[in-house]
């Protein structure tokens, strides 16, 4: 089976500055990584994807990086507002099976 | 359109009563998820439907859980008897085809007392 997991269960970061949160996982084979964004009270809202021909995706604010040699993908999120304020997991996918990470609390402070 | 609509956002329960978590799919989506969220397993795939058929239940924890799908608009995850270790966040979840995006509904807080 797939194990994921991430660096840090929680980040503190001032509003306007970047942040980066980085997730591991296990199986070499995977090859469909998505992370997600979780409000409290909501359930988990895709953000972006990225798949292991890709090293790199970026959309609105947001990049994914990923180093297949290592099994680590991290999310950056650029110029970080109060609105970020949440709980990020990444997820491996496999056919229609989704392995999430445990999540990171990210606080941004005004 | 609506989203993934879940009923109800809250149940409080006591031990030993049966206890029903509603999802109606996107519509036009034929595959549909139920997931269980706790502070220690994390977000856990219960059971998986593709066409209103159960492909993968290898997630369901023991025979009290069952869910059904008797039409492409509504599931249904049913607990009986409920157990204190079943409180957990259920989230449904649907998507086009197996292997599309996943939309998740706003979940059920289960309490079991």
């Amino acid at each position: 089976g797939e194990s994921v997991g991430l660096h840090l269960p929680t980040l503190s970061v001032q509003e306007g500055d970047n942040s980066i949160i980085n997730c591991a996982y296990s199986n070499s084979a995977s090859d469909y990584f998505i992370w997600y964004k979780q409000e409290s009270g909501k359930g988990p809202q895709f953000i972006i994807d990225i798949r292991s021909n890709m090293d790199k995706r970026q959309g609105q604010r947001v990049t994914v990086l990923l180093n297949k040699t290592v099994k680590h993908l991290s999310l950056q999120i650029a110029a970080t507002q109060p609105g970020d304020s949440a709980v990020y997991f990444c997820a491996v996918r496999n056919d229609y099976k989704l392995s999430f990470g445990a999540g990171t609390t990210v606080t941004v402070r005004a | 359109d609506a989203g993934v609509i879940q009923s109800p956002r809250h149940e409080v329960t006591e031990m030993g009563q049966e206890v029903t978590l509603r999802c109606k799919p996107i519509s036009g989506h034929n595959s549909l998820f139920w997931y269980r969220q706790t502070m220690m397993r994390g977000l856990e795939l219960l059971i998986y439907f593709n066409n209103n058929v159960p492909i993968d239940d290898s997630g369901m924890p023991e025979d009290r859980f069952s869910a059904k799908m008797p039409n492409a608009s509504f599931s249904t995850l049913k607990i009986q008897p409920s157990e204190p270790r079943d409180s957990a966040v259920y989230f449904c979840a649907s998507s086009l085809t197996a292997g599309d995006e996943q939309y998740f509904g706003p979940g059920t807080r289960l309490t079991v007392t």
